[in-house]
């Protein structure tokens, strides 16, 4: 079982649409959370950070932390073309040095 | 555009040749690092470096070869690939906090083809 499981999609919505993106994890030791957006031929490019549990908005965009259930979301409200990108979602534990644990991540398509 | 410079933004290379990927950053962040990223993957750790020093390496083939000169450089020496080389090879820095670390930022890559 990998440590960090995300659907690779691809996922396609209409502009205007709510987009749910999730993640599960086993390690119970992760405590912080993060959210990349990769353009292609890109980057990843840090959308959230959030540290144990709760909710962080910022803009458009509202990530969500639940410790409980092992379960991490982003939301992307009012969706734009510009948003077609694959998202991944990212997790460290609180010690351990510097390794980041990768979800595999999930290509979005924002039709206009 | 990124705070994290990474150059060349594309290079071809024969299996014989050596050549070298730079990566800077002006953004006062003490921890680097080199990840390696397939189509359609996640990026996968190679080095990490923590003030100016090899704190992981991800037992990577030594045909690459790290160099970390000053804190705001980092480069990756590359010799005699293979072309299952042939990858993005991302460079990331994040400012390291005494027991934590801060999150990282990335570069836009190099893409490398092996010939």
């Amino acid at each position: 079982q990998k440590e960090v499981e995300q659907d690779p999609g691809p996922l396609s919505v209409p502009e205007g649409a709510i987009v749910s993106l999730n993640c599960t994890y086993s390690n119970s030791a992760f405590q912080y959370f993060m959210w990349y957006r990769q353009y292609s031929r890109k980057g990843p490019e840090l959308l959230m950070y959030t540290y144990s549990s709760g909710n962080k908005e910022d803009g458009r965009f509202t990530a969500q932390v639940d410790k409980s259930s092992k379960y991490i979301s982003l939301f992307i409200r009012d969706s734009q073309p510009s948003d077609s990108a694959t998202y991944l979602c990212a997790m460290r534990r609180e010690t351990g040095g510097f390794k980041t644990i990768f979800g595999a991540g999930t290509r979005l398509f924002v039709k206009a | 555009d990124t705070e994290v410079t990474q150059t060349p933004k594309h290079l071809v290379m024969g299996m014989t040749n050596k050549k070298s990927l730079k990566c800077e950053q002006h953004m006062g962040h003490r921890a680097m690092y080199w990840y390696k990223q397939k189509a359609k993957k996640p990026p996968e750790l190679m080095f990490v470096y923590s003030y100016e020093k090899l704190s992981i390496n991800e037992s990577v083939p030594s045909r690459f070869s790290p160099e970390c000169p000053n804190s705001s450089l980092l480069n990756l020496h590359l010799h005699a690939l293979q072309p299952e080389d042939s990858a993005l090879y991302l460079c990331a820095s994040s400012h390291p906090v005494r027991g934590r670390d801060q999150p990282q930022h990335f570069g836009d890559g190099t893409r490398l083809s092996i010939l």
